[in-house]
């Protein structure tokens, strides 16, 4: 079955530390994205990708980083400079034609130690 | 720039009553409408769309009409059931160059038997 995995599912870091988080997808989707998801905030944008080796900032990108070497591949770093990382984070991927949904993974959730 | 804007909750009703979750949307241009779902520790599931003004959305029961004089799109389900307790979140497509989906801050709905 064709679908995104986000892994891991729990995440702890430790002040000061880097951390990145793995979405794969096998739907053959161009597009990819991240979101953070805070309690009463809705889903936030983090960084878009709409083509390998290209990405955007989305709303929130300060103290996170992305990178897109593979079209299957988009995974999201969380740096030492986002100084408020708990969160529920939501990887998502769509063709890049108008009209189309985006297709999520299932989290991973980051907590501070 | 795009908006949506749902009806806070939480919502709590009895199984087998009529549901009503308000949305409405700023937008330029035309833009697409989606309903997605989400359960407990799970990522969004698409439930419905829309692409045009007049139609209507539908799957598992529920339903949505794409209102654009009225810019909303009111989810409804006749007969809620436990199972359909969960988040609630509407979303605008601007589409075009940008493939990005402008999300609601989501309604949790609360069924009880």
């Amino acid at each position: 079955d064709g679908g995104i995995t986000q892994s891991p599912k729990y995440l702890f870091r430790k002040e000061g530390q880097n951390v990145t988080l793995s979405c794969e997808q096998n739907l053959n989707h161009d597009a990819m994205y991240w979101y953070r998801q805070d309690p009463g905030q809705g889903l936030r944008l983090i960084y878009y990708s709409q083509i390998v080796n290209d990405f955007q900032k989305g709303d929130i990108a300060e103290g996170y980083s992305v990178s897109r070497e593979k079209k299957e591949s988009f995974p999201l770093t969380v740096t030492s400079a986002q100084k408020n990382p708990t969160a529920f984070y939501l990887c998502a991927s769509s063709i890049v034609t108008d009209n189309q949904p985006q297709h999520f993974g299932d989290g991973t959730r980051l907590s501070i130690l | 720039g795009n908006s949506v804007t749902q009806m806070e909750g939480p919502v709590t009703l009895s199984e087998e009553a009529f549901l009503t979750i308000n949305c409405t949307y700023t937008a330029t241009g035309y833009p697409s409408l989606f309903w997605y779902v989400q359960y407990p520790g799970e990522g969004l599931q698409l439930l419905l769309k829309a692409t045009k003004a007049d139609d209507k959305g539908s799957n598992k029961g529920f339903e949505a009409t794409y209102r654009k004089e009225t810019t909303s799109f009111h989810l409804e389900k006749g007969s809620v059931q436990v199972s359909d307790s969960a988040v609630y979140f509407c979303a605008l497509g601007s589409g075009g160059s940008n493939y990005k989906l402008t999300f609601g801050k989501g309604t949790l709905l609360t069924v009880n038997p």
